[in-house]
Parts: C-alpha cells; structure tokens; sequence
C-alpha cells in the first residue's frame, strides 16, 4: 500500500533562512506526488506537484521539491523563509490515474522574526 | 477563494444525531471529493463523486454516505455521530474524474459532536 512519511510535526525557522521539509513515500510505482498548504481556517492549496516530467519541480510562492527515486523522497525546500509562508504542509501520494489520494501527517512551519 | 463553496461553515451537535454538509463545486467541475481532517486521523480521503455517480471510495465509515445531484452540488450525510467525529470536513471540485491533480479544496466545515 501506499503511504508518506513526513518527518518532523513541527519545524521553526528563521525569518530570511532556509526551509525543508521532508517527504518520504513508500510505492512499489512511480507515483504522483504533491505538496498542498494549509493556512489556517481554511482549506488546501496545491504548492507544486510531480508527475514525472521532470525531477525538481518549482512551485508557488518560491518553493520547489525535488524527486528522488533512491531516496524515495520528495523534500519541499525554499531558499529564503518569509513570515507568510508560516501555515501546515502536507505530502501526499497518488497512483497514476487513481483518485485515491493519501496524505502525510502535516509539518506546521514556523517563522521566527 | 478556491470557487467551492461549502455551507455550514460550523456545525455543533450531540452524539447519536445526523447532519448534512454541502458542497459546491467550482464553475464547470464535475467531480467532488470528500476529505476529513481531524486530529486522530489526519487527512483521509472519503469518496468521490463524478457526474453524480461514486467513483472512488476511501476510508468512509457506514454511518456516512454522500451524493451528488444533478446540479453537481454534493452532500455528505453523517449519522449516528460520535465524539470521534468531530472534524474539519472539506470538499474539493475537479474538471474530470481522474482530476485529483487538478483539485480545488473549499474552506471546509467545522463539525464538532458533544
């Protein structure tokens, strides 16, 4: 079965400083992956998906992830942290041409000033 | 603003009662789907409707069902509510039934079970 891991529940960064957030997936096909936002009290945003046309995907707002397939993983990086990106991000994981779609527990990023 | 619109925005009620939740998809989406977000739980998927017919089921307990009518707009029936219910409900529109790449999340509504 299908499934994501995301590492860390929490991160806080500064303010100007780097962010990454971890995403490990476990399939037995390449995938499709995301990673969605969630600003609070309201609902998912679609931040960049992957969709194997090309192995670093760049996304909104200045975040990008890159696919690697000897890692199975699917880090979701941006160089410079702003205050607004401070919300919860999830990774989430679907079969090619499924609706199914199975989302990772959530990392709440933090900026600190 | 997503363009899907979800009413009620909060909802309380006790346990062992049933409510409705509805959903209006964006302009010309023809899918919806169901997610439930809680604290146990996290983010599951719940089922998804096209055109006004399942299409995929997730993790849906018995007590919840759901349809999609000939407007488009979806509701998802919860009964015989539990404390463990109490969620974020949300629902999200696509243009097409394998669009889950293409979905549109509404702000969601509040359910909490006393």
């Amino acid at each position: 079965a299908q499934s994501v891991t995301q590492l860390g529940s929490h991160v806080s960064v500064s303010e100007g400083a780097l962010v990454l957030l971890r995403c490990n997936y476990s399939s037995s096909v390449p995938p499709y992956l995301f990673w969605y936002v969630q600003y609070p009290n309201q609902g998912l945003q679609l931040l960049l998906k992957y969709t194997s046309a090309a192995t670093l995907v760049k996304g909104i707002n200045g975040f990008e992830a890159e696919f690697k397939k000897s890692e199975t993983s699917f880090h979701l990086t941006k160089p410079s942290a702003h205050m607004s990106d401070a919300a919860e991000y999830f990774c989430a994981v679907v079969r090619s041409s499924a609706s199914k779609i199975i989302f990772g527990s959530g990392t709440r990023l933090s900026i600190r000033p | 603003d997503s363009g899907v619109t979800q009413t009620p925005k909060h909802l309380i009620t006790a346990t062992g009662q049933r409510v409705t939740l509805r959903c209006s998809p964006r302009s010309g989406d023809l899918s919806v789907y169901w997610y439930q977000q809680s604290l146990d739980q996290g983010l599951q998927f719940l089922i998804q409707y096209y055109n006004g017919e399942e299409r995929a089921k997730g993790n849906i307990l018995e007590r919840f069902s759901a349809q999609q009518f000939p407007d488009l707009h979806s509701e998802l029936n919860l009964s015989s509510l539990e404390l463990g219910d109490s969620a974020l409900y949300f629902c999200a529109s696509a243009p097409c039934s394998g669009g889950v790449e293409t979905q549109y999340f509404g702000p969601g509504t509040r359910l909490l079970v006393l």
